[in-house]
């Protein structure tokens, strides 16, 4: 079954500690980022990357890092966690054509 | 700069109504416009997608309209059922490939179906 999948789902953590959300796909897309969804704002890229080794900031990158030394993991990285971080983070593929994006189930994350 | 709104922000309707959701842009060069449904706490999934030369696409119970002259697209629900209660995300894709940085999101319409 072809699928996204994050690690964990639901998080809760002090300011200053660091932490690591992990995503995975089976689908072998290229293509995989990470966003943040707050009421009333909708969804916001965080990262995005295009390939192994290959990342860029979407429009809300600051506060956060990630990695893409292989193709089916894209993890996402708070080094210093902040209260304003707190909120829903989706990772997301995408792969043929239409840019059809399939996101992962979500982590609801929460900074104190 | 690239814009997408969406109305109404929130709707409330009765079961086996129906309903329309609105969805104004402003992306360009124009590729594809998608509706997605997020149920609560899950990621959205996608229901339609549209390309500039289609003007109205099914998906069950699901149709999506567009009209790239005035920029505007809209999600119509037949027969509503309390399953269809989500959040449902316009999405505007700029050009005819790239980045996800030429993705631009609605902030969503949310749908509540009552019994």
């Amino acid at each position: 079954e072809a699928q996204v999948t994050q690690n964990p789902r639901y998080l809760i953590t002090v300011t200053g500690k660091k932490l690591t959300v992990t995503c995975s796909q089976n689908m072998n897309h290229e293509y995989m980022s990470w966003y943040r969804q707050d009421p009333g704002l909708g969804l916001r890229q965080i990262y995005y990357s295009m390939n192994v080794e290959v990342t860029d900031k979407g429009d809300v990158p600051e506060g956060y890092k990630v990695s893409r030394k292989e193709k089916r993991n894209f993890p996402l990285i708070l080094e210093s966690p902040s209260p304003n971080q707190t909120s829903l983070y989706f990772c997301a593929t995408r792969g043929g054509g239409g840019n059809e994006q399939f996101f992962g189930p979500g982590t609801r994350l929460t900074v104190l | 700069k690239n814009q997408v709104e969406q109305s109404p922000q929130s709707l409330i309707i009765l079961e086996g109504k129906n309903c329309t959701l609105q969805c104004n842009y402003t992306v360009s060069p124009f590729s594809n416009l998608r509706w997605y449904k997020q149920d609560t706490g899950r990621g959205p999934v996608s229901l339609t997608i549209m390309t500039f030369s289609e003007n109205t696409k099914s998906n069950g119970r699901y149709t999506a309209t567009l009209d790239a002259d005035t920029k505007q697209s809209s999600l119509h629900i037949t027969a509503s059922q309390l399953s269809d209660s989500a959040s449902y995300i316009c999405v505007v894709t700029q050009g005819s490939s790239g980045s996800a940085r030429q993705l631009t999101f609605g902030s969503g319409t949310q749908l509540t179906v009552l019994p």
